[in-house]
């Protein structure tokens, strides 16, 4: 299973609202709504910002959003704050009941 | 609270054999299965697999099997994952994390595997 294709870096001001990219198949995103994405700051584990394409866990603030249109996943945060600058892994459950990671998204608060 | 808490960080040489341990607290440990991802020096998040949780059954994702092992003792909330014949490629931190929806909500601190000689 091929990890899931996401840029190797986005960035922003503060303020601004930025869009990550998760690239799939039909064997994972596009045909499951089981996406998830995770926040890692450096030497922290990771924190899921948002499970099932679009659901918020407890606890993490609604300037996440989560979408998915065909085999894309997408993350866009809102109202960029400079703690949001982290890593950004999106995951997929697939047809051959495993899960994959994309490779990760370095978000730059300028 | 829920809370997963990973063993310490170890230094092996080529060859040998670590296990890693996840404490669960805060819920009953056979409620959710319990996952496993590995993430090397400055890569990013690779699954490795899962352990049910109810039956202890494992499953291993591509590049796993053989020389990584899952288990568990319920009697201590606590799962475990062994790696045998360590290789310096096997250097990173390992995770464990809770998973009640494809989706991992509480995530271990991570045990750094060093792997040296």
């Amino acid at each position: 299973q091929s990890a899931l294709t996401q840029p190797a870096s986005v960035s922003g001001s503060p303020g601004q609202s930025i869009t990550i990219s998760c690239t799939g198949t039909s064997s994972d995103i596009g045909g499951y709504n089981h996406v998830s994405w995770y926040q890692q700051h450096p030497g922290k584990a990771p924190q899921l910002m948002i499970y099932d394409v679009s659901k918020w866990p407890s606890g993490v603030s609604n300037r996440f959003s989560g979408s998915k249109s065909g085999n894309t996943a997408s993350l866009t945060i809102s109202g960029l704050q400079a703690e949001d600058e982290a890593d950004y892994y999106c995951s997929s459950y697939t047809s051959s009941s495993t899960l994959v990671f994309g490779g990760g998204t370095k978000l730059t608060v300028l | 609270q829920v809370q997963l808490v990973q063993s310490g960080s170890e230094l092996k040489k080529p060859g040998a054999s670590v296990k890693v341990s996840c404490k669960a607290s805060g819920y009953s440990i056979t409620t959710y299965a319990m996952n496993w991802v590995r993430q090397a020096p400055g890569q990013g998040l690779e699954w490795m697999g899962w352990i049910n949780t109810n039956t202890g059954n494992p499953t291993y994702a591509q590049g796993f099997t053989g020389r990584f092992v899952f288990s568990l003792d319920t009697s201590v909330s606590t799962a475990y994952l062994q790696i045998s014949s360590l290789k310096a490629e096997d250097t990173a931190v390992y995770y464990c994390a809770r998973d009640p929806f494809y989706g991992f909500d509480y995530w271990g601190q991570g045990t750094l595997v060093t792997v040296s000689s």
